[in-house]
Formats: structure tokens, sequence, C-alpha cells
């Protein structure tokens, strides 16, 4: 069965730093893998996803994720942190060909100082 | 479009009572997902539909929760009886399975937060 490990349940950096939030995946077969954001009293948005073409995938807001197979990674970065980045981020895996249930990591909260 | 609509968005019942969850996916969408957040847990899959049939229940509690989608626009989820555990945030949302740039998105509503005291 797939899985998602996502390290460091709160991550706080500064406004204009670099954002990293890792995600680790479990799967037997090929994955598609997804970011999430969460805002506070809010659903889920997509940020972006990867389906097997580019292992970059360029999203919304300005971040990015490279899926790495050799280290089973999807990283979510952006080179430049801004205040209304602030939220809780989701890694989510989904087999390819399979069901269509995603499964989410346990998410990362974003805080992101002045 | 407007979105997944989810109704209500805030419910406090008592503990025993029967509460039901609404939503209407988005317009085309042929996949309706029904999600389960809360602090122990994190974001749990209940249960899913595929034009309106239901595909994967695994996720779902127990007896006391069912779940229906009586047409391609509207899905409930229901608890009876209610319990205090019950207490979280359910997601609804939907998706496109056609062959599509958008396939495999899911596109969220915004949640319906419950409280069962």
């Amino acid at each position: 069965a797939q899985s998602v490990t996502q390290l460091g349940s709160h991550v706080s950096v500064s406004e204009g730093a670099l954002v990293l939030l890792r995600c680790n995946y479990s799967s037997s077969v090929p994955p598609y893998l997804f970011w999430y954001v969460q805002y506070p009293n809010q659903g889920l948005q997509l940020l972006l996803k990867y389906t097997s073409a580019a292992t970059l995938v360029k999203g919304i807001n300005g971040f990015e994720a490279e899926f790495k197979k050799s280290e089973t990674s999807f990283h979510l970065t952006k080179p430049s942190a801004h205040m209304s980045d602030a939220a809780e981020y989701f890694c989510a895996v989904k087999v390819q060909g399979g069901s269509e249930k995603l499964v989410f990591g346990k998410g990362t909260k974003l805080t992101v100082n002045p | 479009d407007a979105g997944v609509i989810q109704s209500p968005r805030h419910e406090v019942t008592e503990m025993g009572q029967e509460v039901t969850l609404r939503c209407k996916p988005i317009s085309g969408h042929d996949y309706l997902f029904w999600y389960r957040q809360t602090m122990m847990r994190g974001l749990e899959l209940l249960i899913y539909f595929n034009n309106n049939v239901p595909i994967d229940d695994s996720g779902m509690p127990e007896d006391r929760f069912s779940a229906k989608m009586p047409n391609a626009s509207f899905s409930t989820l229901k608890i009876q009886p209610s319990e205090p555990r019950d207490s979280a945030v359910y997601f609804c949302a939907s998706s496109s399975g056609g062959p599509q740039r958008r396939r495999h998105e899911q596109y969220f509503g915004p949640g319906t937060r419950l409280t069962v005291t």
C-alpha cells in the first residue's frame, strides 16, 4: 500500500528565505504525487502535481517540486517566502492506473516570520 | 463554476442525534470523495463514488456512517447516532475521470465543522 511521510510537522522561515517542505513516498507501483495547501478554515487547494511527465513540476504561487525516484522524494520548494504562504501543506500519493484514492501525509504547518 | 459546495459550514449537535452533511460537486465531475480531518488522525478518505456508485467505502468508520449519491449533483454523509468522537471537519471533493489535463485533480469544498457534545 502507498504511504506518504512529511518530515517536520512545523517549519518556520523568514520572509524572503527559501521554503523547503519535505515529502517521501512509498509505493510499489509508479505514483502520482500532489501537493495541496490549506489556509485556516478553508478546504485544500491543489498547488501542483506529478503525473509521470517532467520530473520538475511548477505550480501556483511560485512553488515547484521535483520528483526523485531514486530518493522516493517529492519535496516542495519556493525560492522566496512571502507572508501569504503561511498555511498548512499536504503531500499526497495515488497509484497510477489504480484506485482514485489519495493518501495524504500528516501535513506541515509553515510559519513565515517578518 | 462555484466550486464544490458544502452545507452546513458548521454543525453543533448533541450525542445521539442524527447529522446529515451535504455536498454539491463541480458540474461535470464524475468522482466524489468524502474526507474527515482531525488533529489526531489527519486527513482520511471515508468513501468515494464514481458516476454516483460507491467504489471504496473501506474508510467508513462503522455502521453509524452512511453516504449516498442519488444523482450527479448531490451527495449526503449521514451519521446516526452521532458521538463526541465524530467531531471533526468533513470535506467533500470532486474530480474528473476523463482524459483531460485536469484529470486526477481533486477539488475540495470548504468543509463542514461538526461538533458533537
